[in-house]
């Protein structure tokens, strides 16, 4: 088994801030994802990293940077909190290849509120 | 555009009784669906899954029957539990790579007991 870590658990910024969210995970795992979660909406896809020296944008990577600093570990950072903003951002990861790489394995997420 | 919806956007049964969720998708390329299950606080879980060559995946209480013709499908859970209280989403991909998953906006059920 395995575990992923994301920090912080809550992250209160202001307004314009550049904000960073960090996700930890020891499944030895070769892709990994963040993905945002709002109220009402599902979960959507921002940046994914398919193996430690690629970055891919999703379909709402807009207003995001993601680094993937090595293969355990992937960074998003806000670059600029929009007002009023609230959301969790959800991190994941799979396996490369065969089946096993269709099961997402998450994170317990990073609640962001933006004053 | 919205291609995997779900309903009803919440959902309340007894304990015992069977919980219908629903789910529906626009593109006929998608042969992939997982149903996920989050409880509050914590991440989404992969719960079951079902590919288009199939009609219906069971897995203890909870049933995947599954429609091609009509772009429907549905999660089943039997006797229902207080401990299934939990948010349900869909999601369906066309291709291998978890990057493709489209996630439908989710269910959530409560289980009064």
């Amino acid at each position: 088994g395995g575990i992923i870590t994301q920090t912080p658990k809550f992250l209160i910024g202001q307004e314009g801030q550049k904000l960073t969210l960090k996700c930890q995970q020891n499944f030895n795992h070769d892709t990994m994802y963040w993905y945002r979660q709002d109220s009402g909406k599902g979960l959507r896809l921002i940046y994914y990293s398919i193996t430690e020296n690629d970055l891919q944008k999703g379909d709402l990577s807009e207003g995001y940077d993601a680094s993937r600093e090595k293969k355990s570990s992937f960074s998003l950072t806000v670059t600029s909190a929009q007002k009023n903003e609230m959301a969790v951002f959800l991190c994941a990861s799979t396996p490369l290849g065969g089946t096993s790489a269709e099961t997402l394995y998450f994170g317990s997420g990073t609640r962001l509120t933006v004053l | 555009q919205q291609q995997v919806r779900q309903s009803p956007q919440s959902l309340t049964v007894w304990e015992g009784e069977t919980a219908i969720l629903n789910c529906s998708y626009e593109d006929s390329t998608f042969n992939y669906f997982p149903w996920y299950q989050q409880f509050p606080g914590e991440g989404p879980a992969l719960l079951i899954s079902i590919r288009s060559v199939s009609d219906k995946k069971e897995d203890g209480r909870f049933t995947i029957f599954f429609n091609k013709r009509e772009k429907k499908l549905s999660l089943h859970i039997t006797d229902s539990q207080p401990g299934d209280s939990a948010t349900y989403f869909c999601a369906a991909s066309a291709s291998s790579g978890s990057w493709q998953l489209i996630f439908g906006s989710g269910t959530q059920l409560t289980v009064m007991p």
